[in-house]
């Protein structure tokens, strides 16, 4: 079936320098995008989302890159802080349903 | 303004008995999804309801899985005869709308002994 899948499961990300997570999908129907952030024993929380009339976006500290030439999504997350541990998880939404498909998630690991 | 409120955090239940899950929405939200994620996977959709409508149950198991968002009170998913495959953490998200951003409650972590 279509899913969503991510390139890498663990990113080591020194304090301070910028984080970029990956994220690929396969159905080109899909037109809606969401990055959720994953901490240990907690529920997902929702960090940004970006429909597919747009390319980028931009929220506090993290930015959503959207191509949909070859499927592709990122999450970038400018300094990360010590508090950016978790699993991020892409998840998109296609245009005849309203169920979220998930990706496997990447483990964000800051070295301090 | 109170999260998606979920209880019980955690139960243990053995096999062969029900497990009951229950799941509120942030208020003004009338739409709650239940997923399930297994350890290092992410989340796999299991229903959406609507106030007393199933609108998609596809991802749920036909046996032993139900489900129901009743007029008043919480989404209730209802795992009977449990078994250990059915060990997971249940999360319920709710949103205003079928295609806003929906809000994740903290799970419910279901062991089955």
């Amino acid at each position: 079936g279509e899913s969503v899948g991510l390139h890498l499961p663990t990113l080591s990300v020194q304090e301070g320098d910028n984080s970029i997570i990956n994220c690929a999908y396969s159905n080109s129907a899909s037109d809606y995008f969401i990055w959720y952030k994953q901490e240990s024993g907690k529920g997902p929380q929702f960090i940004i989302d970006i429909r597919s009339n747009m390319d980028k976006r931009q929220g506090q500290r993290v930015t959503v890159l959207l191509n949909k030439t070859v499927k592709h999504l990122s999450l970038q997350i400018a300094a990360t802080q010590p508090g950016d541990s978790a699993v991020y998880f892409c998840a998109e939404k296609g245009d005849s349903n309203y169920q979220l498909i998930w990706g496997a998630g990447t483990k964000l690991i800051i070295k301090p | 303004n109170a999260g998606v409120m979920q209880n019980p955090r955690h139960l243990v239940r053995r096999r062969g008995q029900e497990a009951r899950l229950r799941c509120s929405p942030m208020k003004g939200h009338s739409h709650v999804y239940w997923y399930r994620q297994l350890p290092e996977e992410g989340l796999k959709f299991m229903v959406y309801l609507q106030k007393e409508n199933i609108i998609d149950e596809s991802g749920m198991p036909k046996e032993r899985f139900s489900a129901e968002f009743p007029k008043e009170g919480p989404s209730i998913l209802r795992i009977q005869q449990v078994v250990r495959g059915d060990s997971a953490a249940y999360f319920c998200a709710s949103s205003a709308g079928a295609r806003t951003e929906a809000f994740f409650g903290q799970g419910t972590r279901l062991t089955v002994v």
